[in-house]
């Protein structure tokens, strides 16, 4: 079974802050992917990774920026946190092209 | 408009139901269908996976895909307590996944 695992489940940090989650998988995935997910929006991309130290934005980028140093570990980092960014972040990952996401359990961030 | 429209629910049904859950799109570039399973307060679960129309069975569930129509479904027979979640439908073309709004059942004892 893919494993995604997620730093941690629930998260408390204040404005300005710079925050870092973390997400591990261990099924040499190539590509992992950061979202949110808010009431009413639904699920919406942040950033994704193809390959080690290769991102692209997704579609809400703003204030936030990722790292991909090896291959099973994505880092999204919120360079100063906002009450906006207050949030349940899902990271994801995929063998590759044409295959499905596997996600993680989340990490719920509150941002006071 | 929307990529993706889902039911929007909630839906309730007893214990044994066959539970039916709907979504359309606008996107004829879709290659990829999934349904996701979300527990309260847990990640996204895949439960089917298909690229073709047409039917696919895994155990209880069954994935429905028309592609001419735009329209995908998923079937749960002899719904159980524990099927109680949030479903959710994705699609995707190269590596976005767009997923609908989600719909949430409740299967009654």
């Amino acid at each position: 079974d893919v494993k995604v695992t997620q730093s941690s489940r629930y998260l408390v940090k204040r404005t300005g802050e710079k925050v870092f989650l973390e997400c591990v998988q261990d099924m040499d995935h190539e590509n992992m992917f950061w979202y949110r997910q808010d009431p009413g929006l639904g699920l919406r991309l942040i950033y994704f990774s193809y390959d080690v130290k290769m991102k692209e934005k997704g579609d809400i980028p703003e204030g936030y920026s990722v790292s991909r140093e090896k291959k099973e570990r994505f880092s999204l980092i919120l360079e100063s946190a906002s009450t906006s960014q207050t949030s349940m972040y899902l990271c994801a990952s995929r063998l590759g092209s044409n295959q499905p996401q596997h996600f993680g359990d989340g990490t719920r961030l509150s941002i006071l | 408009q929307k990529e993706v429209e889902q039911d929007p629910g909630p839906l309730s049904v007893p214990e044994g139901a066959i539970v039916s859950l709907n979504c359309t799109y606008s996107n004829s570039a879709f290659q990829y269908f999934m349904w996701y399973r979300q527990y309260s307060r847990k990640g996204p679960e895949l439960l089917m996976y298909t690229y073709s129309s047409g039917n696919k069975e895994d155990g209880r569930f069954t994935a429905q895909v028309d592609k001419s129509s735009k329209y995908i479904s998923l079937f749960i027979r002899d719904s159980q307590p524990s099927d109680s979640a949030t479903y959710l439908c994705a699609m995707s073309v190269d590596y976005k996944l767009s997923f609908g709004a989600g719909t949430t059942v409740t299967v009654r004892a």
